[in-house]
């Protein structure tokens, strides 16, 4: 079946830029997306991008795509404390509805 | 967008017996999941619940343990049976609006359950 993986824990200074990484094992994934998961609450989405998209800005997130390699990552300039939480990656599974997510990444901002 | 609201937010129950969690959505949809987050794990796909037919289960859920209902466009019911500490976990919601391919899944705020 599909295999999502991601570093556990990126911890970075206020004002730094993060960058968490993903890798997927599905090359017919269409999309794939960036969650944001604050303590007690639901899950965010952030950003997502196609999978014939090489790159995608919104803001102060960056989203990079090698599909060749199957890595994702999101980077987050100008991080904030308010940027602290869990980060999920997730794909559409065999190009369906169906998310698949990765193990998340605790990010810690460090003012 | 979608509007998602799920009831309870958390419940604390005792092991066998059953929780039914509501979901509702502010807009028709077409697909609508149901997603467990076990603690501190990522979240791991139930079922989807059709309209007007029984859930489609995925491998290693089942449905005597995880009855679905969808009656409408808007509304999802998931029922966690004879219910054991394994599983307290975080339930959640998921709705994909429109027909077309997937670009946004909206998430509710989940169930938190405590089975004690």
């Amino acid at each position: 079946g599909e295999d999502v993986e991601q570093s556990l824990f990126l911890s970075v200074r206020e004002g730094d830029s993060s960058v968490i990484n993903c890798t997927y094992t599905d090359s017919s994934s269409t999309y794939l997306y960036w969650y944001k998961q604050e303590p007690g609450a639901g899950l965010q989405l952030l950003t997502y991008i196609f999978s014939n998209m090489d790159m995608k800005q919104d803001q102060r997130l960056t989203v990079l795509l090698n599909k060749k390699d199957k890595h994702l990552s999101l980077r987050i300039a100008d991080t904030q404390t308010g940027d602290s939480a869990i980060y999920f990656c997730a794909d559409n599974w065999g190009a369906t509805n169906k998310l698949i997510f990765g193990t998340g990444t605790l990010l810690a901002v460090q003012p | 967008s979608a509007v998602i609201s799920q009831k309870p937010s958390r419940d604390i129950c005792q092991r066998g017996t059953s929780l039914t969690i509501q979901c509702q959505v502010d807009s028709q949809v077409t697909m609508m999941f149901w997603y467990r987050q076990q603690p501190g794990q990522s979240l791991t796909l139930i079922a989807t619940a059709n309209q007007g037919s029984e859930a489609t289960y995925e491998s290693g859920f089942v449905i005597d343990k995880f009855p679905i209902s969808r009656p409408n466009l808007t509304f999802s019911t998931l029922t966690v049976s004879n219910m054991s500490p394994e599983d307290s976990s975080i339930y959640l919601c998921s709705v994909v609006p429109g027909t077309g391919p997937l670009t946004e899944a909206f998430f509710g705020q989940g169930t938190r359950l405590t089975v004690v």
